[in-house]
């Protein structure tokens, strides 16, 4: 199907380990982002991504890496989980020129 | 960097009145603002834009207003139903990388 995902949808870790969560998209954009909603702060950007290859850090980006081998697939790992880390993470694409953003339907992390 | 603030944080309204969001940005070359609507459990989707060069722009009940001079823009919501029921999320493009940076959300509830 056409559009944006996230894999896993829920996922429940303990403090120490590592995670991935996945994006894909199938609109070939050569932007991704990487966001995290908490309460009282919306979303902020963790990671973005021009074209494959090509990332560069958002405004919160400690804890986190991310990768863009191809240009339908953008990884956020974290390398060692905390609990700050709890949050829901929001991937989204877009095509540039200052056009919208199109948002995944997200992917809730507890970090125990 | 750019920052965006949110006003109101709740809003409540009476099924057909109408619901004002405002928003104000701080720098001065941001030229991209959209407006985003999530309902529970999904991902932010866009429901109306507005770029610097126009002052206002409507969509059937939905309004956008810019005032690039006071820096602050403001979505207006008329007749409100029950399905407007969300959380708004206003932003401003960086100028650079089709960044966003978002506001922190206007949960409204329209009640019957």
């Amino acid at each position: 199907d056409a559009g944006i995902t996230q894999s896993p949808r829920y996922k429940i870790t303990e403090t120490g380990r590592q995670v991935t969560l996945m994006c894909h998209q199938t609109w070939s954009h050569s932007y991704m982002f990487w966001y995290r909603q908490d309460l009282g702060h919306g979303l902020r950007l963790i990671y973005y991504s021009a074209a494959a290859d090509i990332t560069d850090k958002g405004e919160v980006p400690d804890g986190y890496v991310v990768s863009r081998s191809k240009t339908e697939n953008f990884p956020l790992t974290l390398e060692s989980a905390t609990r700050s880390q709890t949050s829901v993470y929001f991937c989204a694409s877009s095509p540039g020129g200052g056009n919208e953003q199109f948002f995944g339907p997200g992917t809730r992390l507890t970090v125990l | 960097g750019e920052n965006v603030e949110q006003h109101p944080s709740t809003l409540s309204v009476q099924e057909g009145d109408s619901a004002v969001i405002k928003c104000t940005y701080s720098d001065s070359a941001s030229n991209y603002f959209p407006w985003y609507k999530q309902e529970l459990g999904k991902g932010p989707q866009l429901i109306i834009d507005i770029r610097s060069n126009v002052g206002e722009k409507k969509d059937q009940r939905i309004a956008v207003t810019l005032n690039k001079t006071a820096k602050h823009f403001s979505l207006h919501i008329t007749e409100t139903q029950p399905e407007d029921s969300a959380v708004y999320f206003c932003a401003a493009d960086t100028g650079t990388a089709s960044k966003l940076t978002f506001g922190t959300g206007t949960r409204l509830q329209v009640t019957l």
